[in-house]
């Protein structure tokens, strides 16, 4: 079946630093790929996906690039803030599982924590 | 309002009780699912409703059961829960024919003693 790997957390960085977050999934399909975040207290909120190999997804200032021949999504960001401090849950929909949003597989999430 | 809304946002039980979780969404939207957040694991999909029909029942145990009287409301009744079911119950919408990202409530944390 399908599923999704993430790096163990927790993940500790100071304010300014690079941050990469390694994601890796297996499917039977050509899956879309996602990035979801949860801050503290909130539910989980896309932050950015990508639907087919070598497409990048981005959104607040964070990246990712869907790579077909290493089966990878790694999120990355060249300089995260304090307000980044949260889990970051990474997943994937494959149209070869029915397709549809019910269909995605999560990741078990990796908590960052940046430090002023 | 906005968004998905789920209350209450903590609840504690005892096992023998029977208790109701609620979500609303006005969002527009025609799918309606619960996912379980446990600590350490993935999240994992309950029960899917779309068009307010159940179409998703993942191997969730009896004493979980959900309702969808609209396409706006979801309930998570309760009863004779036991301590690992502790978690965060998420509610999440969408829309299904367009494939829209799902939009996640604020959960709420169940404790069972």
């Amino acid at each position: 079946g399908d599923s999704v790997t993430q790096m163990e957390g927790p993940v500790t960085l100071s304010e300014e630093a690079f941050l990469t977050i390694n994601c890796t999934y297996t499917a039977t399909g050509y899956p879309s790929l996602f990035w979801y975040v949860q801050y503290p207290g909130e539910g989980l909120q896309l932050l950015l996906k990508a639907t087919k190999a070598d497409d990048k997804g981005s959104n607040k200032g964070f990246e990712a690039t869907y790579r077909k021949e290493t089966t990878s999504f790694h999120l990355e960001k060249g300089s995260v803030q304090v307000s980044d401090s949260a889990v970051y849950f990474c997943a994937l929909s494959d149209p070869n599982s029915g397709g549809s949003n019910y269909k995605l597989t999560f990741g078990k999430g990796t908590l960052l924590t940046v430090n002023p | 309002e906005t968004g998905v809304t789920q209350t209450p946002r903590h609840l504690v039980m005892g096992m023998t009780n029977k208790k109701s979780l609620k979500c609303e969404q006005h969002l527009g939207h025609n799918a309606m699912y619960w996912y379980k957040q446990s600590a350490k694991k993935p999240l994992e999909l309950m029960f899917v409703y779309s068009l307010e029909e159940r179409v998703e029942n993942n191997s969730v145990p009896s004493r979980f059961s959900p309702e969808c009287p609209n396409s706006s409301h979801l309930f998570l009744h309760l009863h004779t829960l036991q301590p690992e079911d502790s978690a965060l119950y998420l509610c999440a919408s969408s829309q299904e024919q367009r494939l829209g990202p799902l939009h996640f409530g604020n959960g709420t944390r169940l404790t069972v003693t």
